[in-house]
């Protein structure tokens, strides 16, 4: 069981917009930066979101991140095919004094 | 380009030991904090291990404490894992992962090296 809480999965229509949800605790997102992943079956781990919601460079306007308390989500807009991956979110707990990551979110792209 | 490669991966029997290497370049690595992220087949992104830049600090996940022992070489630009005690639940394939400075997440990730634990 994950210290961060994901929905198992999501899916949306291309062109629309899907929200993505990560609940934690004051342990953690309450208390440090949020990242979120892509992984694309097959794949390594892409960084999508950094410090709750800075974008690396290269990663498209699309992806958006924001945080609030013990939660954080990942928006993705526009919706295309090639965005059908699973999506971690991720962050530092100062009780466990480790990284945690949430279980997964399924991203189907109908 | 950053490049991480991990090797030393294989299989090995439950109680046996494993030393997985992570050979880095493209980068400070010597300025870097450095993680191991592992992922069971099919399964989700489990946080194994950090190293400070330096060396000076250093965390385990409860499931390892006490068995795995992060470290690195600066000088050869080389993060190491030595897991003992393998367990089957080890069963993995295991990233090692560099952080972007001091913001907890990870910029660059090798292609993983499997560590299959069976009899």
């Amino acid at each position: 069981q994950s210290v961060l809480t994901q929905p198992p999965s999501v899916s949306a229509a291309p062109g629309q917009k899907v929200t993505i949800s990560c609940s934690g605790s004051t342990s953690n997102i309450g208390n440090h930066y949020v990242s979120w992943y892509q992984q694309v079956p097959g794949t390594v781990p892409k960084l999508l979101i950094y410090e709750n919601n800075k974008r690396p460079s290269g990663i498209p306007d699309r992806f958006s991140g924001s945080k609030s308390g013990t939660s954080a989500t990942l928006d993705i807009t526009g919706l295309q095919t090639g965005d059908e991956a699973d999506y971690y979110c991720g962050t530092w707990d100062r009780s466990l004094t480790a990284g945690v990551f949430g279980g997964g979110t399924k991203l189907t792209v109908l | 380009q950053v490049q991480l490669v991990e090797s030393g991966g294989g299989v090995v029997q439950p109680g046996g030991a494993l030393r997985l290497s992570c050979a880095a370049s493209g980068f400070a690595f010597s300025d870097s904090g450095m993680h191991w992220v592992r992922q069971p087949p099919g399964r989700g992104l489990e946080w194994v291990a950090f190293i400070r830049f330096d060396g000076s600090d250093k965390h385990y996940a409860d499931p390892v404490k006490g068995r795995f022992i992060i470290s690195r070489d600066n000088s050869k630009n080389t993060l190491y894992l030595q897991m003992n005690n393998l367990r089957a639940e080890d069963t993995a394939l295991y990233y090692c992962a560099k952080e972007l400075y001091d913001s907890g997440s990870y910029d660059y990730w090798g292609r993983g090296d499997l560590v299959t634990v069976s009899s």
